[in-house]
């Protein structure tokens, strides 16, 4: 039952520096999404895919980028890395558009 | 724009008592509403969620929804909480077409012993 993975669970970036954020599901799901959870201020959604080869921005993608090459894999890429990226990460994946979404477990990011 | 309200960021009530949190959306279609609940250090986990039918759904560990489709709101509910209920609460909604879920800004419960 591994559902949605999300790895690194935690990590601490320099300004300035690169990461992806790596996120699976194994639901074979068509949908997935990223998000971003600051306190107070609720899940924004940063990028989402609604199938392979297929993405689109969500209320917050500055600074980010993402691709989906495979069904199961939607990383997400932080190119410059800055403190304003410190935050709670999710990735969620969902049958279709309309349907319940599933989380992982979320990866913690301070940006430094 | 589509939006989700939530009214209340912080509720404190003591065990046994009864806890009603309210969400409203603004979208004049058709909706599916969801909650979810996130416990401390943890990811977020469906409570419940509405596509059709009945307007009350009934979810995990005790709560339901009612869903009142003249005031655009899908309140959480339950009647006696307890310590182990100490968590987030968000509510969600998306619609066909729209490819995603838009959360509220969610309700941060503590449940005192």
């Amino acid at each position: 039952n591994a559902g949605v993975t999300q790895t690194p669970k935690f990590r601490i970036l320099k300004i300035g520096q690169s990461m992806t954020l790596q996120c699976a599901q194994d639901m074979n799901h068509n949908y997935m999404y990223w998000y971003r959870q600051d306190p107070g201020m609720g899940l924004k959604l940063i990028y989402y895919s609604v199938g392979a080869g297929i993405t689109d921005k969500g209320e917050v993608p500055n600074g980010y980028n993402v691709s989906r090459s495979t069904t199961e894999d939607f990383p997400l890429r932080l190119e410059l890395a800055a403190p304003s990226q410190t935050s709670v990460y999710f990735c969620a994946s969902s049958y279709s558009g309309d349907t319940e979404a599933f989380f992982g477990q979320g990866t913690r990011l301070t940006v430094v | 724009a589509q939006s989700v309200s939530q009214h209340n960021h912080h509720v404190i009530l003591s065990e046994a008592a009864s806890l009603e949190l309210g969400c409203n959306y603004s979208y004049g279609g058709t909706v599916n509403l969801f909650w979810y609940v996130q416990y401390p250090g943890q990811h977020l986990q469906l409570l419940l969620k509405y596509f059709s039918g009945d307007p009350l759904v009934k979810g995990i560990k005790g709560f339901e929804a009612e869903f009142i489709k003249s005031k655009f709101s899908f309140n959480l509910r339950k009647p006696s909480v307890q310590w182990s209920d100490t968590a987030e609460y968000f509510c969600a909604v998306n619609a066909h077409g729209w490819g995603k879920l838009q959360f509220g800004a969610g309700t941060q419960v503590v449940v005192t012993p």
